[in-house]
C-alpha cells in the first residue's frame, strides 16, 4: 500500500518555507526521500531510520516518527532550483507487523508532491 | 563516470511482441531494482535484486520478468507486453549495506500499441 503525501501540490514564492508529510499505514523500517524534475530521473535526498533526524542537503532536512509511521521533508528559503516533485519511499521491516532489525528491501513510493518555486 | 544506463530509451511495440529493456551499472552495487512510473500513481516498484542471482517482487511484478546473473546487469523482460505496461520505466542500483542511496537510470519510456 502506497504511503500518502501531503500536500499534492504546492507553489511557493523564494524564500519561504514548506513542509511535504509522507504517512504509512504500515510499521517502517526507513524512509526516503527524492526529488524529480520534469523529464528527469528522480535523484536521491535523504534517508532516515528510526526516528533520526537527518540533515541531507542545505536548508532540507527531514523527520522520522516512527511511532507515527510518518516522516515530514522541511525545505527552508526555498530556492527556484527546488522545484520538481517530491517522492517519499517507505521501507517496512521484516518480522509482521512491526520491524525487526532488517529492513525488507522492497520500496513503496508515494504519489508525489509538486512543489513550483517562483520568483 | 558512475552511472546506470538503460537501452533502450525509447520504445514502441506491439502487443504481444516479446522485449528486453537493459540495465546496467558500472558502481558495483550489489541492489538493483526496476520501477515504473505513470502519471497520478507516483513510482511503483517492480522487482529487485538483492544480489546476483537473487531477485524479488515488488509491488507490481504482474506481466514482468528479470534476471541477475551479472552483478551490473539487471535486464527487464516482457514476455507479452499489453497496452497497460505502456509507462516510463526507471532502473537504480544502490549498494546494499545501509541503504545509502539509489542511483537512477534516464528511463525508458514504452508504448504498446
Amino acid at each position: 500500500q502506497q504511503p500518502v503525501q501531503s500536500p499534492q501540490a504546492v507553489i511557493l514564492r523564494e524564500g519561504e518555507d514548506a513542509v511535504i508529510n509522507c504517512s504509512s499505514s504500515k510499521a517502517l523500517y526507513s524512509v526516503h526521500w527524492y526529488r524529480q524534475k520534469h523529464g528527469e530521473a528522480p535523484v536521491f535526498l535523504m534517508i532516515l531510520l528510526k526516528g533520526g533526524e537527518q540533515k541531507g542537503h542545505e536548508k532540507i532536512s527531514a523527520s522520522f516518527n516512527e511511532k507515527k509511521q510518518q516522516s515530514s521533508l522541511y525545505l527552508t528559503a526555498s530556492q527556484l532550483s527546488y522545484s520538481g516533485t517530491y517522492f517519499c519511499g517507505t521501507e517496512r521491516g521484516t518480522g509482521g507487523l512491526t520491524y525487526s532489525g532488517a529492513g525488507s528491501y522492497q520500496l513503496t513510493f508515494g504519489k508525489g508532491t509538486k512543489l513550483s518555486v517562483i520568483p | 563516470e558512475a552511472q546506470v544506463t538503460q537501452n533502450p530509451r525509447y520504445l514502441i511495440t506491439v502487443t504481444g511482441k516479446k522485449l528486453t529493456v537493459t540495465c546496467s551499472q558500472n558502481m558495483n552495487h550489489e541492489y538493483m531494482s526496476w520501477y515504473r512510473q505513470d502519471p497520478g500513481l507516483g513510482l511503483r516498484q517492480i522487482y529487485y535484486s538483492m544480489n546476483v542471482e537473487v531477485t524479488d517482487k515488488g509491488d507490481v511484478p504482474e506481466g514482468y520478468k528479470v534476471s541477475r546473473k551479472e552483478k551490473r546487469n539487471f535486464p527487464l523482460i516482457l514476455e507479452s507486453p499489453s497496452p497497460n505496461q505502456t509507462s516510463l520505466y526507471f532502473c537504480a542500483s544502490s549498494p546494499q549495506t545501509g541503504w545509502k542511496t539509489q542511483y537512477f537510470g534516464p528511463g525508458t519510456r514504452l508504448l504498446v500499441l
